[in-house]
């Protein structure tokens, strides 16, 4: 069973405008990573943001975690068109050795 | 995907045949992992290894199995295809576990058993 769940499953936006995408999850963490999947490649860690964590950000993204709600958001800010691609959450459970649980992921399509 | 290699790219079996695929690292990462990726389903955790000759089931371990006999090198053998397994199968690694780190992932073999 998947531990996160993306939302929306899927997002088109016109570039310039900003993306946001949401991950719940089902039981406590460590920490929860956000990951991009461009079309037939591996998936390339984005930001990590530890359980402790409310805010973080690096570049044009920025991702919140909200531990009560076990969910998190990504968003990015000012999108290209080089930004479509599929993400995912993924979490890293207490006591799983280091164990990720990815989500279903959600696809960005960024149109110019 | 510096430094992490998947063996094959594609590959085409039948029914029933063992498939073994492999993954090379040259990070020294201690941790490695087998995942299975499927429409609808996400990255699903096959096998993973914590170290030389330290290996666990994931979610997903039926059918399959793994070794590990040097740090760089972990494999994933498919005993007896069957169609269900047709995927696409991604290695990742880690170095000081995902709590400090994220993963790195190869580019995936992509199997399509007939």
């Amino acid at each position: 069973s998947q531990q996160g769940e993306e939302d929306p499953q899927a997002l088109s936006i016109q570039e310039g405008e900003n993306a946001t995408m949401n991950c719940s999850y089902k039981t406590s963490i460590n920490n929860l990573q956000w990951y991009r999947q461009n079309s037939g490649r591996g998936l390339v860690h984005l930001i990590l943001i530890r359980s402790n964590e409310r805010e973080k950000h690096s570049g044009r993204l920025r991702v919140t975690l909200d531990t009560s709600k076990k969910s998190s958001s990504l968003l990015i800010t000012a999108s290209r068109a080089a930004d479509t691609a599929s993400y995912f959450c993924a979490t890293d459970g207490t006591g799983t050795a280091s164990k990720l649980t990815f989500g279903t992921g959600t696809r960005l399509q960024v149109t110019l | 995907d510096a430094g992490i290699t998947q063996s094959p790219r594609h590959k085409v079996t039948e029914t029933g045949t063992p498939v073994t695929l492999r993954c090379h690292q040259t990070e020294n990462h201690r941790y490695m992992y087998w995942y299975r990726q499927d429409p609808g389903h996400g990255l699903r955790l096959i096998h993973y290894s914590y170290g030389v000759k330290d290996t666990d089931k994931g979610e997903v371990s039926d059918g399959y199995s793994v070794s590990r006999s040097k740090t760089e090198d972990f494999l994933l053998t498919l005993e007896s295809a069957t169609s269900s397994q047709t995927s696409v199968y991604f290695c990742a690694t880690t170095g000081v576990g995902a709590a400090n780190y994220g993963y790195t992932f190869g580019s995936g073999t992509r199997l399509t058993v007939v």
